[in-house]
Order: C-alpha cells, then structure tokens, then sequence
C-alpha cells in the first residue's frame, strides 16, 4: 500500500524568500511520485515527478524535488517565491496501474 | 490538442435525485480514472478504467455510485439517490498508459451540491 504525509497543512512565505513544502511517502516498492499544485477555481496542475531516474526533479515555474530513498522525503522547494505561486500544493503517490493517493495538501499563501 | 473535459462544471441537486456526471479524456488515452474532492481535503480514488473495463472499483463509496466507459472515450459516473454527503468535485484524469510513472491529465472538475 503507499500513502503520502504532507507535513504542513499551511506555509506563509514572503516573495523572494524561499519555499519548502514537505512530504514523506510511505510504499511498498520503488515509486512513483508527483507534486500538483491547484490554483483557486483553477484545475489540477503537475509540478514535476520522480520515477526512478534522477533524484533530484526539476519542474516548471522554477520548483524542484529531491526524492530522499532513506528518509522517505519527497520535499518540494523554490528558491525564490512569486506571489503567483499562491495555491494548494499536493504531494502524490502513485500505485503500479496509475491510481494517485493524494495528501491532505499544503496551502500556500505569499505575502509581499 | 483538447485536455480532459467534463460536464457539467456546476450540478446542484436534490436530495434522492440520481446525477451523470461525464468525463471525455484526451484522444488516445487508454486510462481513466474518477477522484472525488470534498471541501478542505485531497482527492479521493474513485474508479479507474482501462479501456472500457474497470479493474479497480475499490474507492466507490457505496453500491449508489456506478460508473461505465465506452471503448477508451466518454466516461460516465452516476450517483443514484444522492445524499448531502456527496456534495464534492468530482475530477476525471486521463492518461496514455495505466501505469504508475505516466503523467495524469485533470479536467477542470464536477462541483456537485446536493440540497
């Protein structure tokens, strides 16, 4: 079975400041795992994902994820924060045939 | 090329009334799969469809949920005699293949409000 932990359920960050979203995963073989974020009245949006190639994923609007195999981490981080990046932001895991277990989610809120 | 559409975006109802709910993936995606989002939370499995069969049916809620797909294209999910606590969006994702690395595609969602 996998699930995911998203460790914050809200993160207040400056613009310009730096961005960490945690998540830990638990699964019973290699997986594969995503990051989604979800804009209000917006659809759901892939960040990046890891599949077993490089451990460290680059993704689009500058985020990035280091999957961490012996701390169960597949935290989410950007060095620098836009107010646009304010959203909900989702940690995901996902089973052999494709099902995704989602996290609670992270509320993102950016102040100026 | 067009993303995953559903329809309707918004569905308000009564309660005991049954709701279709349709899902039309991307052209050539042989992989469906149907998530529910109650207010403040993740999304939840719901089903999932490899071309017009459903091997895994494991998430639907209770027997009042069904959901069927025509060959690898228009996907519906019905909910008969709706209750309150069905109220949620209702999100249909698509990919190429069934597999856990393949990218899923979301459509925009259902929001469904049972009175």
């Amino acid at each position: 079975a996998q699930s995911v932990t998203q460790l914050d359920s809200h993160v207040s960050v400056s613009e310009g400041t730096p961005v960490l979203l945690r998540c830990n995963y638990s699964s019973s073989y290699s997986p594969s795992l995503f990051w989604y974020v979800q804009h209000p009245n917006k659809g759901l949006q892939l960040l990046l994902k890891y599949t077993s190639a490089a451990t460290l994923v680059k993704g689009i609007n500058g985020f990035e994820a280091e999957f961490k195999k012996s701390e169960t981490s597949f935290h989410l981080t950007k060095p620098s924060a836009h107010m646009s990046d304010a959203a909900e932001y989702f940690c995901v895991v996902s089973a052999r045939w494709g099902k995704l277990q989602f996290g609670a989610g992270t509320q993102v809120v950016v102040t100026p | 090329g067009a993303g995953v559409s559903q329809s309707p975006s918004n569905k308000v109802t009564e309660k005991g009334k049954d709701v279709e709910l349709r899902c039309d993936p991307i052209s050539g995606h042989t992989a469906l799969y149907w998530y529910r989002q109650r207010l403040g939370q993740g999304l939840e499995f719901l089903i999932y469809f490899q071309g017009n069969s459903a091997p895994d049916k494991s998430g639907l809620p209770s027997d009042r949920f069904s959901a069927e797909r025509t060959g690898e294209s228009v996907s519906t999910l019905t909910i008969q005699r709706t209750q309150q606590e069905d109220s949620a969006v209702y999100l249909c994702a698509s990919s190429f293949r069934p597999e856990g690395g393949e990218t899923q595609y979301f459509g925009p969602g259902t929001r469904l409000l049972v009175l």
